[in-house]
């Protein structure tokens, strides 16, 4: 069975700096890697994901993640962030083939401080 | 507008009743989920259907139900054999992947049940 391991809890982060939200999982056999975002008490929404290709995907609002085979992660990395971006961020992975699809990480809590 | 609803935004329930949570779909996606979240554990698969009339336990099952009689809908309810039933719900769905393929799944905007 995959998991998937988001190492950090909460991430405080003031305004315009880099931030880096890391993503490990293990899995026996290929995997498609997504990123979620989650605002307050509100549904999930898709951030970006990895299905094949090139192993860096970008999403429209500047974050982007590096599918590392070898190392096992999908870390997510935006180089300025703004306030709007604090939220709940989930990294979730799939297998090809299987019926129930995801397995989420336990969640990263971004907070941008002004 | 297409896009999953889910009714209601909040719910509270006296300890001992059931409760049914809706989630309909207009996307005319063929696969549906629910998950449980609870804070700092992420998102708990709870049941899922692939298609019309047919349905599959997820990792955290006891104590829930579903039916799945219509490709748009898919109600959970939360039984009171669930433990410890309050927490954030939500539904999800997404197209029946092809051979080879996958497809992302699209989330609601959730319910939040407490029960007291």
């Amino acid at each position: 069975a995959q998991s998937v391991t988001q190492l950090d809890s909460q991430v405080p982060v003031f305004e315009e700096a880099p931030v880096e939200l890391r993503c490990n999982y293990s899995s026996s056999v290929s995997v498609y890697l997504f990123w979620y975002v989650q605002y307050p008490n509100q549904g999930l929404q898709l951030l970006l994901k990895y299905l094949s290709g090139s192993t860096l995907v970008e999403s429209i609002n500047g974050f982007e993640a590096e599918f590392n085979k070898s190392q096992t992660s999908f870390h997510l990395r935006k180089p300025s962030v703004h306030i709007s971006d604090t939220a709940e961020y989930f990294c979730a992975v799939g297998i090809s083939g299987s019926a129930r699809q995801l397995t989420f990480g336990s969640g990263t809590q971004l907070t941008v401080l002004p | 507008d297409g896009g999953i609803t889910q009714s209601p935004k909040y719910l509270f329930r006296k300890e001992g009743q059931n409760v049914t949570l809706s989630c309909e779909q207009n996307l005319n996606h063929d696969a549906m989920y629910w998950y449980r979240q609870d804070p700092g554990q992420g998102l708990r698969l709870i049941y899922y259907s692939q298609i019309v009339n047919d349905f599959q336990k997820g990792d955290i099952a006891e104590g829930y139900s579903v039916s799945r009689e219509k490709k748009e809908s898919f109600p959970l309810t939360v039984t009171s054999a669930q433990k410890n039933p309050t927490a954030f719900y939500l539904c999800a769905s997404s197209p029946r992947p092809l051979a080879g393929a996958y497809n992302e799944q699209f989330f609601g905007p959730g319910t939040r049940l407490t029960v007291l």
